[in-house]
Parts: structure tokens; C-alpha cells; sequence
């Protein structure tokens, strides 16, 4: 059965502390993954898509990764408004671009 | 980028009540979803939005109780029909938009009591 895991559920992080957050797959056939960033009250606003083992991306201090079973989102020296939400789907290649979600992980950079 | 509204953004609703949300998008797009997400929950998938046809409903939705409509390419309809507590969730409207990224609406957040 196809599925995702995001770890950790919570993470603390110290303004300039820089982390990562994992999404775990199992995808019969991977379309694309996914990660989006979600604020509280408000839809999830797109980061990133991959497509192929071995895929970077990258947007200011963040770092996207892609491995055969995992992802990465890689958070350097981030900033208090970096908290947020981090959401990471997978559509694969039976269901079109339909997506289905990790329950997410919830960021908290203090001062 | 897509730009996706959705209407109403709030709403609280008696019990046996129906609710229609509207989703109008800024440009023509072949794929548009409606998804739940409910309290301190992640998204779910409810169906996809067929354009005149009828939608593809994911399994533990029903047509009855989440009738979709999609006249054309940039609008589409989610109904929550005879609503109940449990109907309490943010329904969110996506769309797949140029390079097949896949955006998503603010969402109408709904309050059943």
C-alpha cells in the first residue's frame, strides 16, 4: 500500500539552528513529491516538487532532497518566520496528480 | 502561478443543513480537486473534479453526500449535504497548474452545529 511518514511530528528549532524534516515513502510509482508549507488558517502554499531520485531543489533557506525511499527538507539558519507547518505528498501514477498527504510536521523557530 | 478563490472562506451551519462551496480559478485547468482537512489533521483527498463528467470520488466519499459539479475549466462546486459535527473540517479546492504544480485555494472553513 502506497504511503508516507513525516518525522519529526514537532520540531523546536533556535533562530540560525539549522535541521532537517523526513518524509518517508512507499510508492508503487512515484509521479512526483511533494512539499508544501502551511501557515494556520490558511491553504498550503507550494515549496517544492521531485520528481527522481537524486533531485535538489532549493529556495532561499530551504533545501529539498530525494532519495528511492525518503525526502528531505533541509532548513538552513532559519528564521522565526520560517514556523510553519511542513506538508510532504506523493502522486503517483495511477491517480494522476491527486496527492496524498503526510500528517506533517510543525516547525517552531524562536528568537 | 494559479490563483484560486474560494467562497465562502468562513461559514458555521445548523445540523441537516447543505452547504455549497464555490471554487473559481484565475486561468483554464485540466485537473481540479477537492480535498478535507480536519481539525489538527492532514489533508484528504475527497474527489477529483471531472469537467463534464461526473467526479471521481475517493473511497469513504459518496456522491450523495458531496456532490461535485464543473461546468468549464475554471470553476467548480463542492456541496456538504445534510451536515452533521463531523462535517467540521477546511475544505480546500486544487488545481494542477502549469509545469504540473499543484496548487491550492485558502479554503472555507466550516462549522457545523
Amino acid at each position: 500500500e502506497d504511503q508516507v511518514t513525516q518525522s519529526p511530528e514537532a520540531l523546536r528549532l533556535q533562530e540560525g539552528e539549522s535541521s532537517s524534516l523526513n518524509c518517508s515513502y512507499t510508492v508503487s510509482g512515484l509521479r512526483g513529491l511533494f512539499w508544501y508549507r502551511q501557515d494556520p488558517g490558511k491553504g498550503p502554499e507550494f515549496l517544492f516538487t521531485l520528481y527522481s531520485a537524486g533531485e535538489e531543489k532549493e529556495k532561499e533557506r530551504l533545501k529539498a532532497t530525494l532519495t528511492k525511499k525518503e525526502s528531505f527538507l533541509h532548513i538552513t539558519a532559519p528564521k522565526p518566520e520560517d514556523s510553519a507547518t511542513y506538508l510532504c505528498a506523493f502522486a503517483n501514477s495511477n491517480s494522476g496528480y491527486a496527492l496524498n498527504f503526510g500528517k506533517g510536521t510543525s516547525l517552531l523557530v524562536t528568537p | 502561478s494559479a490563483v484560486i478563490s474560494q467562497k465562502p472562506s468562513r461559514d458555521i451551519c445548523q445540523r441537516g443543513t447543505s452547504l455549497t462551496i464555490q471554487c473559481q480559478v484565475d486561468s483554464q485547468v485540466t485537473m481540479m480537486f477537492w480535498y478535507r482537512q480536519q481539525p489538527g489533521q492532514s489533508l484528504t483527498l475527497i474527489a477529483t473534479a471531472n469537467q463534464g463528467s461526473e467526479a471521481t470520488y475517493e473511497s469513504g466519499f459518496v456522491i450523495d453526500k458531496f456532490p461535485i459539479s464543473r461546468p468549464n475549466l475554471t470553476f467548480s462546486t463542492l456541496t456538504v449535504s445534510n451536515m452533521s459535527p463531523e462535517d467540521s473540517s477546511i475544505y480546500l479546492c486544487s488545481v494542477r497548474g502549469a509545469g504540473n504544480t499543484i496548487y491550492f485555494g485558502e479554503g472555507s472553513w466550516l462549522t457545523v452545529v
